[in-house]
């Protein structure tokens, strides 16, 4: 059964850039669209962007100037980069599996990581 | 984009009861339409997809219905552990967006 693990920073300040890393353990890579979905205080979840195996990619037009996802297919693991955070941006951020070549839906998460971003 | 509207956005109610929460898409969107489960703290957990298709593992209590613009999510028989925050989903255009969420609490 895949299990996705996630991590990077927590705290930013306003102006930086977060980083987070998701690994892909227990299936396989390929075939699937690995995303970022972030999820404000009390509101519903927001989806940011995906890359696929060979680092095909597809963003939200919401974040699409200032989101960059990237894959490193030999290790499982894809990652996002989101320049320029604000209050905004504090959230929970999840790492999810894309599933479905016809009905697509997020069937496997990643534990969520906790973002702040205070001066 | 796809605007999704949840209603109610709270209901109370009671172990046992039956209960449906619906999901009405602003544009037609097939049956890519699909349901989430979310407790405090945890990630959300796939509970339908396709509109109607129950995901391995997720008990038959769930069941999901609907196509164009119209969805329901029905529980038959609530659990203690069904109290929870449930999240309809599109992925028919890009970007897939979500419901705003409908929390069940214990009455």
């Amino acid at each position: 059964q895949v299990r996705l693990q996630q991590w990077g920073a927590g705290l930013l300040k306003p102006s930086e850039t977060l980083s987070l890393t998701c690994a892909v353990y227990g299936g396989s890579f390929s075939g699937y669209y690995w995303s970022w979905i972030r999820q404000p205080p009390g509101k519903e979840p927001e989806w940011i962007g995906e890359s696929n195996h060979s680092g095909g990619t597809n963003y939200n037009p919401s974040f699409k100037s200032r989101a960059a996802l990237s894959v490193d297919a030999s290790k499982n693991q894809f990652s996002l980069k989101l320049t320029s955070m604000t209050a905004a941006d504090t959230g929970v951020y999840y790492c999810g599996r894309y599933t479905g070549y016809t009905y697509g839906y997020f069937d496997s998460w990643g534990q969520g990581t906790l973002v702040t971003v205070s001066s | 984009d796809i605007q999704m509207t949840q209603s109610p956005s709270s209901l109370s109610a009671s172990v046992g009861d039956r209960v449906t929460i619906t999901c009405r898409a602003s544009q037609s969107i097939s049956s890519y339409l699909n349901w989430y489960q979310q407790k405090p703290g945890r990630a959300p957990r796939l509970l339908i997809y396709a509109a109607s298709s129950l995901q391995s593992g997720v008990p038959s209590r769930f069941s999901g219905s609907g196509s164009g613009t119209y969805f329901t999510l029905t529980i038959s028989s609530l659990q203690p552990e069904d109290f929870a925050t449930y999240y309809c989903h599109q992925s028919s255009s890009t970007p897939d967006t979500f419901g705003q969420g409908t929390k069940l609490e214990i009455k």
